[in-house]
């Protein structure tokens, strides 16, 4: 059974910091995966999303990598802002159906 | 703005109530979905409609009652819910990848439920 995790849990950053967000998942049979960014009481934003055979995304200041073989994704995001502060969720695609992890909270403070 | 939208965007209902929501997409997407997030749980996928066909039920209980008329139109139909139900729901669309490929999906702002 698919299992995501992500760490940490949360993090609190002042404004400026470049910071990597951690996703781990148990099995390597995936077709994607995805980035999301969730502001309080709202939707989800895509952010990025990596095929199985990509090895890594970029949109502005945010880059994403995928290692299938060890079951890692990182979000790295360059040069935090206030705006940036919100809970970032990774999920894994298996079969037409995402497999989320429990996301990182951020707060970039100014 | 995704183009998904939800109606309604918060829901009190009592118990032995019955109420629907509803999910619209004019984005062309043939894939529906509805998924479930509780407080303090990773979001859970409930069920996956492809072009108008549930083909994904994910053991949720029959009180949830999905219905799919068109590929732009997803329903979830509420009846004799408990308080743990009370959540977000969240409803996701993607248009048909290309052979082994799935596209990424787009979420609607979704519903908070409160169960009396």
């Amino acid at each position: 059974k698919q299992e995501v995790t992500q760490i940490p849990a949360a993090l609190s950053v002042p404004e400026g910091e470049n910071l990597v967000l951690n996703c781990s998942f148990t099995d390597s049979a995936i077709y994607n995966l995805q980035w999301f960014r969730q502001d309080p009481g709202k939707g989800l934003t895509s952010l990025l999303l990596i095929q199985s055979s990509q090895r890594e995304q970029t949109s502005g200041r945010l880059n994403a990598s995928l290692d299938k073989s060890s079951g890692r994704s990182t979000l790295y995001i360059a040069a935090s802002q206030p705006g940036d502060s919100a809970t970032y969720l990774c999920a894994v695609d298996n079969t037409d159906k995402l497999i989320f992890g429990t996301g990182t909270r951020l707060q970039v403070f100014p | 703005e995704t183009g998904v939208t939800q109606t309604p965007r918060h829901l009190v209902m009592g118990m032995t109530n019955k109420k629907s929501l509803k999910c619209e997409q004019h984005l062309g997407h043939n894939a529906m979905y509805w998924y479930k997030q509780s407080a303090k749980k990773p979001l859970e996928l409930m069920f996956v409609y492809n072009f108008k066909e549930q083909t994904e039920n994910n053991s949720v209980p029959s009180r949830f009652s999905p219905e799919c008329p068109n590929s732009s139109h997803l329903f979830l139909h509420l009846h004799t819910l408990q308080p743990e139900d009370s959540a977000l729901y969240l409803c996701a669309s993607r248009p048909q990848g290309l052979a082994g490929t799935y596209n990424e999906q787009f979420f609607g702002p979704g519903t908070r439920l409160t169960v009396l």
